[in-house]
């Protein structure tokens, strides 16, 4: 079974500020892949980066940096210099090779960042 | 433009008052997926289709019904709703067979059962 866990449900942090967002997941498999989505105020789901489980390779766009760690099953999302247009929520998901078709997501973290 | 569309964007019904909630997709991808969000709990997977004629559970599929007679289609049925599936539901893509590239989101149908 693919699982995954975002333990911080709020977290409230004022301009420019670094924030790092946790994602832990859970998956039997060797192949897998993992996302982080965006859901600003207005509602749409935003993709930000994608993940195959044969790429630990960390990555920055921007202020935004990924850091995948295969030995701490962890993939979690940084801004550096927080901005209020960073205010969202933001969801980790995993999709595995044995759950073909399945896409699990996170209970998702509610970023608020203040002027 | 490419996107995903769903209609109705919000729907209020009554218990028991059969309704369809339609998806469409203008960028000829094979997968498509609905899920529900409700607070605390994130996005869960309903149905998802990694093909015409190819469908399968998720993870919360009860009271729900999905068809894929054609690849752009992907309705959602309600056949005898609930209170408890008042909730926020995202229709997706992807272009692949499977969700293991991006997953593009319609805007969202927020639906309440009375």
């Amino acid at each position: 079974a693919q699982k995954v866990t975002q333990a911080q449900t709020e977290i409230s942090v004022v301009e420019k500020e670094d924030v790092t967002l946790d994602c832990v997941y859970e998956t039997r498999d060797t192949t897998y892949y993992l996302f982080w989505y965006k859901q600003p105020p207005s509602g749409e789901l935003v993709f930000l980066i994608r993940r195959n489980s044969f790429d630990e390779q960390n990555e920055i766009s921007g202020r935004y940096s990924w850091n995948f760690q295969k030995s701490t099953s962890s993939f979690n999302f940084t801004i550096t210099a927080s901005q209020v247009v960073d205010s969202a929520v933001y969801f980790c998901a995993l999709s595995d090779r044995s759950n073909a078709g399945k896409s699990t997501f996170g209970d998702g973290t509610t970023l608020t960042v203040k002027p | 433009e490419a996107q995903v569309t769903q209609n109705p964007r919000y729907l209020i019904t009554v218990t028991g008052k059969k309704l369809t909630v339609t998806c469409s997709q203008n960028m000829n991808h094979e997968y498509m997926s609905w899920y529900r969000q409700d607070p605390g709990l994130g996005l869960r997977q309903i149905y998802y289709s990694m093909n015409v004629e190819v469908t399968d559970k998720g993870d919360v599929p009860e009271g729900y019904k999905v068809s894929r007679k054609e690849k752009r289609n992907f309705p959602l049925i309600l056949e005898s709703p609930s209170p408890n599936q008042t909730s926020l539901y995202f229709c997706a893509s992807s272009s692949a067979g499977t969700p293991y590239n991006e997953q593009f989101f319609g805007p969202g149908t927020r639906l309440t059962v009375l």
